[in-house]
């Protein structure tokens, strides 16, 4: 089993430029979490999906959307690239209704210049 | 607002034990996880309380007490290894059954020779 995977691994945009974080699970989660990470700090909830179909807002959900393609598959876009968007993102999942043993992929570093 | 505090810092020797404390102001408190991250790496899930009281895994202990908003992680016998950073996570209820980890800013422990 690959647990949580993440692609890309690295990435630079320039201010203004789209992309899509991709993550997968084979793991069966029914939940799956996008998280940032910037130097020295916790990890911020961008947005959930408590289960395929559905998802909803987390802490700083302003710049991104997600997409859980199906149960597998939970996507993250930034439409507009900033600079304030550079950090370290993770997606996790986790297989009950609640969130507490989380599963992480290996995260994407993005740098948006 | 929600907050957790946990300190910043933490240094040890190898073979001590060391105990990393957690205090939250929360609403909807549903359970307190303890999460490992080592440099460039991704978070990995260490333990989890529900309920009042110790759980234990090997070396690692952790404590909660609901009325005090308070819990601890306890790493004994350290090992090089466990030089990592440590981040407390809070569950809050979310709409329906979607729960949600709300995270510390991380302990990071150094252990040394």
């Amino acid at each position: 089993n690959a647990g949580v995977t993440q692609t890309p691994k690295f990435q630079v945009l320039k201010t203004g430029q789209s992309m899509t974080l991709q993550c997968a699970q084979d793991m069966n989660h029914n939940s799956m979490y996008w998280y940032r990470q910037d130097p020295g700090m916790g990890l911020r909830l961008i947005y959930y999906s408590a289960s395929e179909g559905t998802t909803d807002k987390g802490e700083v959900p302003n710049g991104y959307n997600v997409s859980r393609l199906n149960k597998r598959e939970f996507s993250l876009r930034l439409e507009s690239a900033a600079p304030s968007q550079t950090s370290v993102y993770f997606c996790a999942g986790t297989v009950g209704v609640g969130p507490d043993e989380q599963f992480f992929g290996p995260g994407t570093r993005l740098t948006v210049l | 607002g929600q907050s957790l505090e946990q300190p910043s810092e933490v240094t040890a020797v190898e073979g001590a034990i060391v105990q990393i404390n957690c205090t939250y102001q929360t609403s909807g408190f549903y359970g307190l996880s303890w999460y490992q991250q080592h440099d460039g790496g991704a978070p990995t899930f260490l333990s989890y309380n529900g309920l009042d009281g110790l759980e234990e895994t090997g070396r690692f202990s952790s404590f909660l007490s609901r009325s005090d908003s308070y819990g601890y992680l306890l790493l004994q016998e350290l090992q090089m290894k466990d030089s990592a950073s440590y981040f407390c996570a809070v569950s809050l209820n979310g709409a329906g059954n979607n729960r949600k980890l709300i995270w510390g800013l991380g302990t990071s422990l150094a252990v040394n020779p």
